[in-house]
């Protein structure tokens, strides 16, 4: 069965720190895509990245990074030098496209950045 | 501008009274779905399409109802609504099957009373 782990629940951090939100996934495929999504206060579900599975390069997104490691199932997400505006609820999420392209959501991790 | 769009963004209602939360995207996606959000269970998938009159049920799908006779459209219905319906609800549509990247509108919240 697929699953997303997301250890974190909430996260406290004072701006300009890093913050690093874990994600553990678990899927017997050899091919699925990971995802991270943002949501902030108004609600909405903001896509953030993308990653194939036959892709580990790490990426970087200005203040944004991704750390892929398929040894360890983990799908990390790091934000640099963190800014108030990144207070929000980040999702990590799991797909096949072959077994009908269901999303498979972790709980999400409810993130603070204190001014 | 390529977008979502969910109506109505917010609503209350009472037990039993039939509502649609209405779904349009105008990308030409053929895939569409509904997810629901509680609190402590992230986002969890009602119903989905894979293209027109083609549904199937997602993690979810007891007290709700789709449709999808036009492509840009995917209605959520809720025939009669109870108080554990009470959720944000996410429409969401991807080009094909196994396309990367959905999609999501701006959710509606929906108290049921």
């Amino acid at each position: 069965a697929q699953k997303v782990t997301q250890a974190q629940t909430e996260i406290s951090v004072v701006e300009k720190e890093d913050v690093t939100l874990d994600c553990v996934y678990e899927t017997r495929d050899t091919t699925y895509y990971l995802f991270w999504y943002k949501q902030p206060p108004s609600g909405e579900l903001v896509f953030l990245i993308r990653r194939n599975s036959f892709d580990e390069q790490n990426e970087i997104s200005g203040r944004y990074s991704w750390n892929f490691q398929k040894s360890t199932s983990s799908f990390n997400f790091t934000i640099t030098a963190s800014q108030v505006v990144d207070s929000a609820v980040y999702f990590c999420a799991l797909s096949d496209p072959n077994k009908d392209d269901k999303i498979i959501f972790g709980k999400g991790t409810r993130l603070h950045i204190l001014p | 501008e390529a977008q979502v769009t969910q109506n109505p963004r917010y609503l209350i209602t009472v037990t039993g009274k039939k509502l649609t939360v209405t779904c349009s995207q105008n990308m030409n996606h053929e895939y569409m779905s509904w997810y629901r959000q509680d609190p402590g269970l992230g986002l969890r998938q009602i119903y989905y399409s894979m293209n027109v009159e083609v549904t199937d049920k997602g993690d979810v799908p007891e007290g709700y109802k789709v449709s999808r006779k036009e492509k840009r459209n995917f209605p959520l219905i809720l025939e009669s609504p109870s108080p554990n319906q009470t959720s944000l609800y996410f429409c969401a549509s991807s080009l094909f099957r196994g396309d990367e990247t959905q999609y999501f509108g701006p959710g509606t919240r929906l108290l049921v009373l």
